[in-house]
């Protein structure tokens, strides 16, 4: 089975652009998070989305939102790109929300703005 | 917003030694999950533990979750170049849903 997907891989923008980034979770599951690594740091949670519906935010500018398809893909766009958004983007699935069990990262997308 | 802490920061060590890293929390946490994360790659996760005084053993790796839930400790027996990474403890919040994620440990085995 494959695991969660990102795309692109790598990218790089250059400030007030605007970025899309993609993620297919493991079939079957429900829920995909969204969190943000900058270097050196863990990841900071941004969006999770159930059954296309949000279910949390973090502490991140109205710059950033995020949808869900009917097929449980994820879309996570960010507006007006400042340098300091330069991060690894990264998704996680789960079978449901409020999953005690763990996530399923994807690789991510590394996210150069110049 | 809950915070983790984790300590230590960076650890560099000989291949064989034994090591304990800690995450912790002035709050209460429904699960606490471990993750190793390689350079490029997501976040894979190792082990969940839900019970207070929990102990989960993965070969050479021994996890324990606190009484109170509130911290976490992962011990390391006879290190091995093949555990180098930046290992992540993540707590879930109940009241959204999200995980909570430390800084992170940095850990480099010598061999």
């Amino acid at each position: 089975d494959a695991g969660v997907t990102q795309s692109p891989t790598h990218l790089i923008k250059t400030r007030g652009q605007h970025v899309t980034l993609r993620c297919s979770p493991i079939s079957g599951h429900k829920s995909v998070s969204w969190y943000q690594q900058v270097l050196g740091q863990g990841p900071q949670f941004i969006f999770q989305y159930y059954e296309k519906e949000e279910r949390g935010r973090g502490n991140f500018p109205d710059r950033f939102s995020a949808r869900q398809f009917p097929n449980y893909s994820s879309e996570l766009n960010v507006n007006a790109l400042l340098l300091g958004d330069s991060a690894l983007y990264l998704c996680a699935s789960s079978p449901w929300t409020g999953n005690s069990y763990g996530y399923t990262f994807g690789s991510g997308t590394r996210l150069t703005v110049v | 917003t809950q915070l983790l802490e984790q300590s230590p920061q960076f650890l560099s060590i000989q291949e064989g030694e034994n090591l304990t890293v800690y995450c912790n929390s002035s709050s209460v946490f429904s699960s606490l999950q471990w993750y190793r994360q390689e350079p490029g790659e997501g976040p894979v996760l190792l082990v969940t533990v839900v019970t207070g005084g929990e102990v989960k053993k993965l070969k050479r790796l021994t996890f324990q979750f606190g009484d109170a839930r509130k911290d976490s400790s992962l011990h390391i027996t006879a290190a091995q170049p093949g555990d180098t990474g930046l290992y992540l403890c993540a707590g879930l919040e109940n009241r959204d849903d999200k995980i909570i994620f430390g800084k992170g440990t940095r850990l480099h085995i010598l061999p």
